[in-house]
């Protein structure tokens, strides 16, 4: 079945740094791509996404790229914040039914 | 108010009580959502109403019961928890029935069963 698989966290960075990410997956067909993003005390928001292969999300400095090939879609941001500091989510969707399919999610701490 | 809006942020219930959750969007959604959010699990998806039809998780217990009486509101009514029943809610909504992949999510009830 389909499936997503996180890096597991918590990823520990100091500000300016450089992140990455890591999300693999598991699907038939062309699944659309999701990164979300979950700050302290708040629900999950949209940070970017990609539907077909070679495509690149963007969003508040994050990028991912669609990697059919490697099944991958990895977040990179160049020089992270404090601000950054959070849960990020991978998820992917196929048209076929209602749900996301979830990675367990990636705490990220940047120290000042 | 704007986008999703879920009450109370924090409930604390015993195992024979019965109360509900409340979740209100204001988007003009078609598509609403819980889910449970469990500390270092992948987020569950408990319900989906779409367009009046409802959708659900087979594994979830007979103990959480939605109701959506319309688009704008969602209710997620609880009895007779068990302590592992405690963890976020999270309420959605979204535009199309069938997913885009862009939710939009409430800040969550916070649930504690003694």
């Amino acid at each position: 079945g389909n499936s997503v698989t996180q890096m597991e966290g918590p990823v520990t960075l100091s500000e300016e740094a450089f992140l990455t990410i890591n999300c693999t997956y598991t699907a038939t067909g062309y699944p659309s791509l999701f990164w979300y993003v979950q700050y302290p005390g708040e629900g999950l928001q949209l940070l970017l996404k990609a539907t077909k292969a070679d495509d690149k999300g963007s969003n508040k400095g994050f990028e991912a790229t669609y990697r059919k090939e490697t099944t991958s879609f990895h977040l990179e941001k160049g020089s992270v914040q404090v601000s950054d500091s959070a849960v990020y989510f991978c998820a992917l969707s196929h048209d076929s039914n209602y749900q996301l399919i979830w990675g367990a999610g990636t705490k990220l701490i940047i120290k000042p | 108010e704007t986008g999703v809006t879920q009450t109370p942020r924090h409930l604390v219930m015993g195992m024979t009580n019965k109360k509900s959750l409340k979740c209100e969007q204001h988007l003009g959604h078609n598509a609403m959502y819980w889910y449970k959010q469990s500390a270092k699990k992948p987020l569950e998806l408990m319900f989906v109403y779409s367009l009046e039809e409802r959708v659900e998780n087979n594994s979830v217990p007979s103990r959480f019961s939605p109701e959506c009486p319309n688009s704008s509101h969602l209710f997620l009514h609880l009895h007779t928890l068990q302590p592992e029943d405690s963890a976020l809610y999270l309420c959605a909504s979204s535009q199309a029935p069938r997913l885009s992949g862009e939710l939009f999510f409430g800040e969550g009830s916070r649930l504690t069963v003694l």
